[in-house]
């Protein structure tokens, strides 16, 4: 079965980048998108179709998919940013969920 | 407002039957696949099941195929999960979920419920 794989944790201090990567066979061929998860509450999508925002998405987070990695790019992170990340993506009929990673903002 | 509610989850013992639901408002139903996607506790996100606009195609994660039955009533705005023979590892949240885009399947989650909590224990 198809994995997505993502590092348990990444720490940034406030206003740096910060990267969470995500890591597939041919993850490149597939549409990626990332959901962040603030404690108590339901996901929300951040990135959909590798680099696009939805609207009401801050313009710091940013999207890449290319080769066997996806990356979720949070420029000028804010302590607001600090939650769990999960990207997604679809493999024969299945959705694939990555592990997750948390983003500490320290 | 696009608003998804979920409801139904309960203590259930092990192999016994559950049926959850989802009810929608704020957009048309029948116009988009939906989805519902599981958080064991203080685990990650897994996708359940997929049903689209008009019930015709569903998909099933490995974990649950042949135990698990997703149906939609879109005359109700409602998504349900028919959930049979359950086990200890079903214990989790259980999120319904709208695809982006209307038409499309295999999609990105772009609207979520609160959850609704199933434990499965003897």
């Amino acid at each position: 079965s198809y994995e997505l794989t993502q590092p348990p944790s990444v720490s940034v201090s406030p206003g740096q980048t910060a990267s969470i990567t995500c890591s597939g066979d041919k993850l490149g061929d597939k549409y990626a998108c990332w959901y962040q998860q603030k404690p108590g509450q339901s996901p929300v999508l951040v990135i959909y179709q590798d680099s696009k925002r939805p609207s009401g998405i801050p313009e710091r987070f940013s999207g890449s998919n290319s080769g066997n990695t996806a990356t979720l790019t949070i420029s000028g992170t804010q302590p607001m940013d600090e939650a769990d990340y999960y990207c997604q993506a679809w493999d024969s009929s299945t959705g694939v969920f990555g592990g997750g990673t948390q983003l500490t903002v320290l | 407002e696009v608003q998804l509610v979920e409801s139904g989850g309960v203590v259930v013992q092990p192999g016994g039957s559950l049926r959850l639901s989802c009810a929608a408002s704020g957009f048309t139903l029948d116009d988009y696949t939906m989805y519902w996607v599981r958080q064991a506790p203080g685990k990650g996100l897994e996708w359940v099941s997929l049903i689209s606009w008009d019930g015709g195609s569903t998909d099933y994660a490995d974990s649950v195929k042949g135990r698990f039955t997703i149906s939609r009533d879109n005359s109700k705005n409602s998504l349900y999960l028919q959930m049979n023979s359950l086990r200890t590892e079903d214990t989790a949240l259980y999120y319904c979920a709208k695809a982006q885009r209307d038409g499309y399947n295999y999609d990105a989650f772009d609207i979520w419920g609160q959850g609704t909590m199933v434990t499965v224990s003897s």
